[in-house]
């Protein structure tokens, strides 16, 4: 597609709930990225990938947290035990460029645990 | 670790005005910035890029002025419309870095009084 597409568009979890979160980039990008927004302030890079290799996971709070992009498959990233402080807008965005250049974002996943 | 800044958490504009938007950047390596623009609940939206070889870029109304001297970006919108009231985001990396992802800073909203 033309826009960066996510899914859902709202999320709410149990604390110690499993969450799933879908993304679809612009179709002929080959580069996605994972941010975290919280309190509608600042964005967390969280993970990235070129096409279904990981290219940077610094970001990424390994032991509860992983993603995957899958050839022919919408991008995930996986929340093992949702927390409280999980809560958040989680953002994909796509490229075509290498090196993270023109980053386009998706509308965002909100996520509400309880 | 380094980090991209706004001097101006919020800024108030008269409709048709001119608004400009200042970031200060800290890491000195960081030679591609990105403009965002994030709507209440929607993801950001690419508004404009420049890259360190360069110290102004125009668009359609906006205009970026970058001064490596001093490390500091700023967004300039040209007769400022209702549509554009949102919280700006500036956003840097270093182009051809090994990490892609953005670092942004923490936002300027913008109000245009009709």
């Amino acid at each position: 597609g033309e826009e960066v597409a996510q899914t859902p568009k709202h999320l709410v979890r149990g604390e110690g709930q499993k969450a799933k979160l879908y993304c679809a980039p612009i179709k002929g990008h080959s580069y996605v990225f994972w941010y975290q927004q919280v309190l509608k302030n600042e964005f967390k890079f969280l993970i990235s990938f070129q096409n279904e290799n990981v290219f940077d996971e610094t970001g990424m709070p390994k032991e509860r947290f992983s993603a995957k992009c899958l050839p022919n498959s919408p991008c995930s990233l996986e929340i093992q035990a949702t927390k409280l402080e999980d809560s958040a807008v989680y953002f994909c965005a796509s490229s075509s460029l290498a090196g993270g250049l023109e980053q386009f974002f998706g509308p965002g996943t909100r996520l509400t645990v309880l | 670790g380094e980090s991209v800044g706004l001097h101006l958490p919020t800024l108030s504009v008269q409709e048709g005005d001119n608004s400009i938007i200042n970031c200060a950047y800290s890491n000195s390596a960081s030679d591609y910035f990105i403009w965002y623009k994030q709507e209440s609940g929607k993801g950001p939206q690419f508004i404009i890029d420049i890259r360190s070889n360069m110290d102004k870029r125009q668009g359609q109304r906006v205009t970026v002025l970058l001064n490596k001297t001093v490390k500091h970006l700023s967004l300039q919108i040209a007769a400022t419309q209702p549509g554009d009231s949102a919280v700006y985001f500036c956003a840097e990396k270093e182009y051809g870095g090994s990490q892609g992802n953005l670092i942004f800073g923490k936002g300027t909203k913008l109000s245009v009084k009709p």
